[in-house]
């Protein structure tokens, strides 16, 4: 069964720490994307980014930044110079033969 | 350009009465989503439509719900009769291309059911 564990509920933070917000995935199939979406306290989901299973490269953008590794089954994102508007809720989704949502984790960022 | 526009934003309902939402998709995606978010579930896929036709709707929780997509620009998801453990956020989404792609979310439509 596919599933998405985003261990961490909550992360409280003070403006402009760096931040990590991790997500581990679980599927059987070689073929799979993953994506990170970000939930403002507005309510509407915002996609950041799409990863497909051949594409291990990292990326940035902004202070955004990805780290996808296969052999940890990780798809992590940090946030760099935290701002408060980045305070929000973050998912992370795998999509293969269904799609699946982690449960998300809050971050607040403090001024 | 227009978003995902869902209506009603809130609804309000008491027990037992039917309840229509309603989402108009991006021009031109082809795919369409709808979705559950709450507490205790989290963010659940119920059903989604490419071309209009229902491709998978194993995340409808039960026969009380239903969804149709009568063309390209319209799709309501309907629950008769409703239940207070059916009030939630719901949210559709729609995407394009055969590829996963990003999904374009609307703004919800938070339903209670008293």
């Amino acid at each position: 069964a596919q599933k998405v564990t985003q261990a961490q509920t909550e992360i409280s933070v003070v403006e402009k720490e760096d931040v990590t917000l991790d997500c581990v995935y679980e599927t059987r199939d070689t073929t799979y994307y993953l994506f990170w979406y970000k939930q403002p306290p507005s309510g509407e989901l915002v996609f950041l980014i799409r990863r497909n299973s051949f594409d291990e490269q990292n990326e940035i953008s902004g202070r955004y930044s990805w780290n996808f590794q296969k052999s940890t089954s990780s798809f992590n994102f940090t946030i760099t110079a935290s701002q408060v508007v980045d305070s929000a809720v973050y998912f992370c989704a795998l999509i293969a033969n269904d799609m699946r949502f982690g449960a998300g984790t809050r971050l607040t960022v403090k001024p | 350009d227009a978003g995902v526009i869902q209506s009603p934003r809130h609804e309000v309902t008491e027990m037992g009465q039917e309840v229509t939402l309603r989402c108009k998709p991006i021009s031109g995606h082809d795919y369409l989503f709808w979705y559950r978010q709450t507490m205790m579930r989290g963010l659940e896929l119920l059903i989604y439509f490419n071309n209009n036709v229902p491709i998978d709707d194993s995340g409808m929780p039960e026969d009380r719900f239903s969804a149709k997509m009568p063309n390209a620009s319209f799709s309501t998801l309907k629950i008769q009769p409703s239940e207070p453990r059916d009030s939630a956020v719901y949210f559709c989404a729609s995407s394009s291309g055969t590829v996963p792609q990003e999904q374009y979310f609307g703004p919800g439509t938070r339903l209670t059911v008293t």
